[in-house]
């Protein structure tokens, strides 16, 4: 069974520019979670999904951030107009239902430039 | 709120010394508390847990206790070997809640 996939592993942007973050969950798993490592600090939750529904966004910055998680395919992060300090490593992780174990992907490392 | 404080790194050690990694958490009520570990390249791999007060959680030689009168979770192994070299988080999530809850990250090095 195939782990939690994250592509692109690195991904380059220039400022004003979108950046679009892909999350293949764990087969059979139809929850999804994103977190963000901002250099020097632990990941912080972003945003919890659902196939086809957002359950908790609490942590998502009130612009420019969204996330889907379609039917098919997968989880899409994605910041509109990129700027400097959206420089991070981003994180996902899925699990089979809810309030169980998270298995995290390998992230995608965001440089703004 | 929740918060996690894990002790500074960068921490070094010799091949077969003993390893201890501070972590004490800020929670309301009864969280259940986690090690991950992130190897070089790699995603977050669960370590180990605890569910409840005096649970020790276990596993390939590392082992942590879940003290709620001192509110720590502090991991320790008695033989480091060079293969443990990895960042390590202290992490909680509260009851009811999906929302893990990291401390910074301590950076392990451990030299043959």
């Amino acid at each position: 069974n195939a782990g939690v996939m994250q592509n692109p592993r690195h991904l380059v942007r220039r400022r004003g520019q979108e950046a679009r973050l892909r999350c293949s969950p764990m087969k059979g798993h139809s929850h999804v979670y994103w977190y963000r490592q901002l250099p020097e600090e632990g990941l912080k939750f972003m945003v919890y999904l659902q196939k086809e529904n957002i359950i908790d966004e609490s942590g998502m910055p009130k612009e420019r951030f969204s996330a889907e998680f379609p039917k098919e395919g997968p989880s899409i992060l994605r910041i509109q107009q990129v700027v400097r300090g959206d420089s991070a490593a981003y994180f996902c992780a899925s699990s089979p239902l809810r309030l169980e174990e998270q298995y995290f992907g390998p992230g995608t490392r965001l440089t703004v430039t | 709120g929740n918060s996690v404080t894990q002790m500074e790194g960068p921490v070094t050690l010799s091949e077969e010394a003993f390893l201890t990694i501070n972590c004490t958490y800020t929670a309301t009520g009864y969280p259940s508390l986690f090690w991950y570990v992130q190897y070089p390249g790699e995603g977050l791999q669960l370590l180990l847990k605890a569910t409840k007060a005096d649970d020790k959680g276990s596993n390939k030689g590392f082992e942590a206790t879940y003290r709620k009168e001192t509110t720590s979770f502090h991991l320790e192994k008695g033989s480091v070997q060079v293969s443990d070299s990895a960042v390590y988080f202290c992490a909680l999530v509260q009851g009811g809640s999906e929302k893990l809850v990291f401390g910074k990250g301590t950076k392990l090095t451990v030299n043959p």
